[in-house]
C-alpha cells in the first residue's frame, strides 16, 4: 500500500478481554515501530523491530502487552487481560530502515482508538 | 527528568507573528533530531530534520545546540494552518525516534 495501514482503527472491549491491533508497514520497510499516545502526550515508544525480530521491548508496560512480526511485514500488537487504563491511541511507525538510519523518516499508520470499558 | 522536554503550550499568535519552540532533551548520545507536525485526531508527519548547523525550510527554522543539549524551532509569518501540535523527536540510539509530548500551536486571524 501507499503508507502505513492500521486496523481496525477504533476498537471498544470491554475489561478483562483480549485484543489484537494490527499494522501493515510501508512495503520494503524493515523497522517497526509500536508506539502508544494518550491525549495531550505525545507518542510513547512501547517495541521496534527490525525485521522480524523484536530489537527493542524496552517501552512495554507488562507482560500483558506482547508483539510479533512473523514474516518482517505485518506486526500485530496483543494485548491480554485489558484494563481501563491501556485505553489509548496506538500508532504504529515504518521507516526504511533502523539501526545506523541516521535521519530516517518515520512514516506513521493513523493509529487504532482502543477504549476499554 | 524525561527524555525530550517540552513547554505543552498552547502558544496562542496572531497570523503573520514569529513564534519560536525549544525542546530539550537528556541523553547527550543523541544523533538525530526532527521536528514533527501532528493535527488534531491525526497521526505525526515528519516536519524537518534538524541539522548540527541548522536548517530552514520555508518558513520553518530548526537549529541544534549540542553544548546545551537543545533544539529549536522558528516559524516566521505565521498562517492559520500552521496551527497544529509540533512534536520535539530524538532518536534513543540511533534508531529509536523519542518523542516530546508536544507543543500546541493556536495561530488566529
Amino acid at each position: 500500500g501507499a503508507g502505513v495501514s492500521q486496523t481496525p482503527s477504533n476498537k471498544v472491549t470491554e475489561k478483562g478481554k483480549y485484543v489484537e491491533l494490527r499494522c501493515d508497514p510501508i512495503s520494503g520497510h524493515t523497522a517497526l515501530y509500536w508506539y502508544r499516545q494518550s491525549l495531550g502526550q505525545g507518542p510513547e515508544f512501547l517495541i521496534y523491530f527490525q525485521g522480524t525480530g523484536a530489537a527493542d521491548d524496552s517501552g512495554l508496560p507488562n507482560d500483558r502487552f506482547f508483539a510479533v512480526r512473523p514474516e518482517g511485514s505485518v506486526s500485530t500488537l496483543k494485548i491480554q487481560r485489558t484494563e481501563r487504563g491501556d485505553s489509548a491511541v496506538y500508532l504504529c511507525a515504518s521507516s526504511l530502515t533502523g539501526e545506523g538510519a541516521g535521519n530516517t523518516e518515520a512514516f506513521f499508520g493513523q493509529g487504532t482508538r482502543l477504549t476499554v470499558v | 527528568r524525561k527524555e525530550v522536554e517540552q513547554d505543552p503550550g498552547p502558544f496562542n499568535v496572531p497570523e503573520g507573528a514569529t513564534v519560536a519552540f525549544n525542546c530539550t532533551y537528556s541523553n547527550s548520545a543523541s544523533q538525530s533530531f526532527f521536528w514533527y507536525r501532528q493535527d488534531c485526531r491525526k497521526e505525526p508527519k515528519l516536519l524537518m530534520s534538524v541539522y548540527s548547523s541548522g536548517n530552514e525550510d520555508g518558513s520553518f527554522t530548526a537549529q541544534l545546540n549540542r553544548a546545551s543539549q537543545y533544539i529549536s524551532l522558528l516559524i516566521r509569518d505565521s498562517k492559520l494552518s500552521d496551527s497544529a501540535t509540533y512534536l520535539c523527536v530524538v532518536n534513543k540510539g540511533s534508531y529509536i525516534p523519542t518523542f516530546g509530548r508536544g507543543t500546541s500551536l493556536i495561530v488566529h486571524p
